[in-house]
């Protein structure tokens, strides 16, 4: 089955930096893969996903890639914000109805004012 | 956005009772939603989906006959902990796909539930 990873698995960056999360998956078959932000105590909250015909989607300070030969993508935020502050987790699926949706362990981001 | 709702958000049980934690998908209808389990400081893990009309699917290692699934319409579903114990407190999340325009399906999730096993 999927197998997703996740690094790193916490990152601290100061206000205004850029924060970079990378995830690496299994299933050369995977053709969805989502981005959730979790608030402590919350529901994930999809913030940017993007799929295999698709090599880069931006919405405004956040961006995705995906690399499909090499199995692996990453979130990109840019001009941190202390709101920005949460847990990521990347997920991969074959499809976008759920169906072996499978998450990375996530990343606890913190951004220091 | 679409909602989904869970109730109850939080619960505490003695050990040996069961709770019933209902999804509801609010303004769409869902033939299908999935249950994760989350423990503290890790990641959602699916345990089963639930389908409206037919039998729940459960992912390895989840206990079918300890975690009652009922698809009972098209905008609710239900997760039963039967005979809880204290290993089984934990974050309960449920989720349900959305059409969206552009024919394409979005996760909506629930707020979660809080099980707290005494």
């Amino acid at each position: 089955g999927e197998n997703v990873e996740q690094h790193p698995s916490t990152l601290s960056v100061q206000e205004g930096d850029s924060a970079v999360i990378k995830c690496t998956y299994s299933d050369s078959a995977s053709n969805y893969f989502p981005w959730y932000k979790q608030e402590l105590g919350k529901r994930p909250q999809l913030i940017i996903d993007i799929r295999s015909n698709v090599g880069e989607k931006k919405d405004q300070r956040i961006a995705v890639t995906l690399n499909k030969t090499a199995k692996h993508f990453s979130l990109h935020i840019t001009e941190t914000q202390p709101e920005d502050s949460a847990v990521y987790f990347c997920a991969a699926s074959r499809d976008n109805y759920g169906q072996n949706f499978v998450f990375g362990p996530g990343t606890r981001l913190s951004v220091l004012p | 956005g679409a909602v989904v709702s869970q109730h109850p958000s939080w619960v505490i049980c003695k050990s040996g009772t069961s709770v019933k934690i209902e999804c509801r998908s609010l303004d769409f209808q869902a033939t299908t939603m999935f249950w994760y389990r989350q423990f503290p400081k890790q990641s959602l893990m699916l345990m089963a989906t639930s389908n409206e009309g037919s039998k729940a699917t459960y992912e390895q290692g989840v206990e079918k006959d300890k975690f009652l699934i009922n698809h009972a319409s098209l905008t609710l579903s239900t997760l039963t902990v039967t005979s809880a114990h204290p290993e089984d407190s934990s974050f309960y999340i449920c989720s349900a796909p959305r059409l969206l325009a552009g024919l394409h399906n979005e996760q909506f999730f629930g707020p979660g539930t809080r099980l707290t096993v005494l």
